[in-house]
């Protein structure tokens, strides 16, 4: 079952600009929520995750992300490209109560541009 | 150990023939995940394990595919009669038993169907 969707398969920006990749989840109970990478040739590394705790998650290399339950969403952001932020991003989810089960989005490669 | 360990790291096979993947868990972690990416794809899930509970097969694409864990850890990921379709990274991932925590994945076995 898809209960995440990542809108855009290929987002670019400028090095410099605001980065946005967006992730909404489908579930009617918030879900636990996480964004992971993928550099080229590489295996999946946990950027940040939702838990409840708080809503604006900070994570790894400057990104973060915002739970917001009135538009089921969790998109990933940055205010600053990088070159070194060219990869792929991947928003998973686990519906609560399910068991576990661990679900992902089709991701969003993201390109800089110089 | 440390980390997700997959081996081999890289399989090429001729169309017909058998493979198994096998996967070695974070220890102490109950929930295992198979995932196929496909180049340029996002991940497919395959089947999700947990604990002592029946595993989760509804990912698999054939009959073809199969899985196993053996007392709770390692995991071994067999596809039988091998497609050219079959041609992809699969990736294994393991969890702790909560659903507020994230995954942990290996580098990936590459297999390449000749």
């Amino acid at each position: 079952a898809q209960s995440v969707t990542q809108l855009g398969s290929h987002v670019s920006v400028s090095e410099g600009a605001l980065v946005l990749l967006r992730c909404n989840y489908s579930s009617s109970v918030p879900p636990y929520l996480f964004w992971y990478v993928q550099y080229p040739n590489q295996g999946l590394q946990l950027l940040l995750k939702y838990t409840s705790a708080a809503t604006l998650v900070k994570g790894i290399n400057g990104f973060e992300a915002e739970f917001k339950k009135s538009e089921t969403s969790f998109h990933l952001t940055k205010p600053s490209a990088h070159m070194s932020d060219a990869a792929e991003y991947f928003c998973a989810v686990t519906p609560s109560g399910t068991g576990n089960q661990f679900y992902f989005g089709t991701g969003t490669s993201l390109t800089v541009i110089p | 150990g440390a980390g997700v360990s997959q081996s081999p790291s890289n399989k090429v096979t001729e169309k017909g023939k058998d493979v198994e993947l096998r996967c070695d868990p974070i220890s102490g972690h109950t929930a295992l995940y198979w995932y196929r990416q496909s180049l340029g794809q996002g991940l497919e899930f395959l089947i999700y394990f947990q604990g002592n509970s029946a595993p989760d097969k509804s990912g698999l694409p054939s009959d073809r595919f199969s899985a196993e864990r053996t007392g709770g850890s390692v995991s071994t990921l067999t596809i039988q009669r091998t497609q050219q379709e079959d041609s992809a990274v699969y990736l294994c991932a393991s969890k702790l038993g909560q659903e507020n925590t994230e995954a942990f994945f290996g580098q990936g076995t590459r297999l390449t169907v000749v």
